[in-house]
């Protein structure tokens, strides 16, 4: 079974543009979540979507938006970048919400803002 | 607020020697933990859980254990070995709170070390 995909794996950007990042959950997992990884602030919860809802919203500012499609697949978008938006941004999927189904991420988009 | 701490930055260990990693959490809402592992260029990979209703749990050379009085959790890997050199990431959520399994709050990470 293939594992979480997630396009591009590296981007630069120049700050004040607009970004979208895309993810690919394994097959048959329903829920996807983002996180974004700096070096200051660790790993931080972006929000979470389960059958094409957002169920739950991190502290982030508007510019950090996100879909779900029918088919379980997920973007997230980043406007207006500034500089501090440089980070990794991880996509983890599971099957259903529960104990037994851990998330399990992809490799992160690796996202430079000059 | 750093709601999930994990103190140490770093940790060295022999080949073979235990390796224990610890994590702090001050939210008392918590009550489902885990623990990650994550190597350079990779994303996290889940290694162990424990819900707050046990206060171990074992699979294989990795035991957690979960001291809820003093809010504090740790990971032995017993014997340790050099594969095992990589980032650690303490976990926790709190779904008896509402909280769902997706949205998890992170410690900063232990970097291990695990010398031949």
């Amino acid at each position: 079974k293939a594992g979480v995909t997630q396009t591009p794996r590296y981007l630069i950007k120049t700050r004040g543009q607009q970004v979208t990042l895309s993810c690919s959950p394994i097959s048959g997992h329903r829920s996807v979540s983002w996180y974004q990884q700096t070096p200051g602030q660790g790993l931080q919860f972006l929000f979470e979507y389960f059958s094409e809802t957002q169920r739950n919203k991190g502290n982030f500012p508007g510019r950090f938006s996100g879909r779900q499609f029918s088919n379980s697949r997920s973007e997230m978008n980043v406007s207006t970048l500034e500089l501090g938006d440089s980070a990794l941004y991880l996509c983890a999927s599971s099957p259903i919400q529960s104990a037994s189904s851990p998330l399990h991420f992809g490799n992160g988009t690796r996202l430079t803002v000059t | 607020d750093q709601q999930v701490k994990q103190n140490s930055p770093s940790l060295s260990v022999q080949e073979g020697r235990i390796s224990i990693l610890n994590c702090d959490y001050t939210n008392s809402m918590f009550d489902y933990f885990l623990w990650y592992k994550k190597y350079p260029a990779e994303g996290p990979t889940f290694l162990i859980s424990i819900s707050s209703i046990k206060d171990k749990n074992e699979d294989g050379r990795f035991t957690v254990f979960l001291n809820k009085s003093a809010k504090h959790l740790s990971l032995h890997i017993v014997p340790s070995q050099p594969g095992d050199s990589a980032v650690y990431f303490c976990a926790a959520t709190s779904p008896a709170g509402g909280t769902s399994y997706g949205k998890l709050t992170f410690g900063q990470g232990t970097i291990l070390t695990v010398h031949p």
